[in-house]
């Protein structure tokens, strides 16, 4: 039943260490977002898809990354992990603009 | 930006009263997402408001629009244990090219004691 997942749940880096979080979904929509989400704050709209097209928010650090290789699939790559980067990680999908977004459970991710 | 705001920040009420959240924001919007956030866990989508609607109910939910003060309210009635959580409103902005984005505010936390 699960429609939107999250691998891991939670992931420890050590600090400068590239790591993934990847997200896949069985809803079939066209749009994938990212947010990052520190402690008591508002998500963060890091970047998104709509289909291939990518749309990265302009304070988005360059150390963020993202690959949609198809349509159910979509990874964030931090290239070297800060402290400051220890966050919730959320992935979410809409079937096309400015419709509900489907949040999957998060990567919460520790950086050592 | 047109990131909205909540208010209160933080809510503590007995299980059976009502709780109220406010949501404002800057510019004008084409919808409006409500979305409740348990601790440590991912964002559940509760109603979206589209500007030309005024009221919308879902279960004990209840939202308002009012798009001239540029503010909606979220109402949950005979509220639970179970509604404790973070609760979010989403403004998109329909002046940016992109209206892929949406805009969460800082939240308001719940707390229904039992």
């Amino acid at each position: 039943d699960a429609m939107v997942i999250q691998n891991p749940r939670y992931q420890v880096t050590q600090f400068g260490k590239p790591v993934t979080l990847s997200c896949s979904q069985t809803l079939n929509h066209n749009v994938m977002y990212w947010y990052q989400q520190k402690s008591s704050q508002a998500p963060k709209l890091l970047f998104h898809y709509y289909d291939k097209d990518f749309n990265n928010e302009a304070d988005t650090p360059d150390n963020f990354q993202s690959r949609r290789p198809n349509t159910s699939f979509c990874f964030l790559d931090i290239r070297s992990p800060g402290l400051g980067d220890a966050a919730m990680y959320l992935c979410a999908t809409s079937l096309s603009v400015q419709e509900t977004q489907y949040f999957g459970p998060g990567t919460r991710l520790l950086v050592l | 930006s047109q990131q909205g705001e909540e208010d209160p920040q933080a809510l503590s009420i007995q299980e059976g009263e009502n709780a109220t959240m406010n949501c404002s924001y800057k510019t004008s919007i084409n919808n409006l997402q409500w979305y409740r956030q348990n601790s440590g866990r991912g964002l559940v989508h509760l109603i979206l408001i589209r500007s030309n609607e005024r009221e919308k109910h879902s279960g004990r939910l209840r939202v308002t629009l009012d798009t001239s003060k540029k503010s909606s309210s979220l109402l949950i009635t005979a509220s639970r244990a179970a509604d404790t959580a973070s609760y979010f409103c989403a403004t998109d902005d329909p002046l940016q090219y992109n209206f892929n984005k949406f805009y969460f505010g800082s939240g308001t936390k719940l707390n229904v004691k039992p």
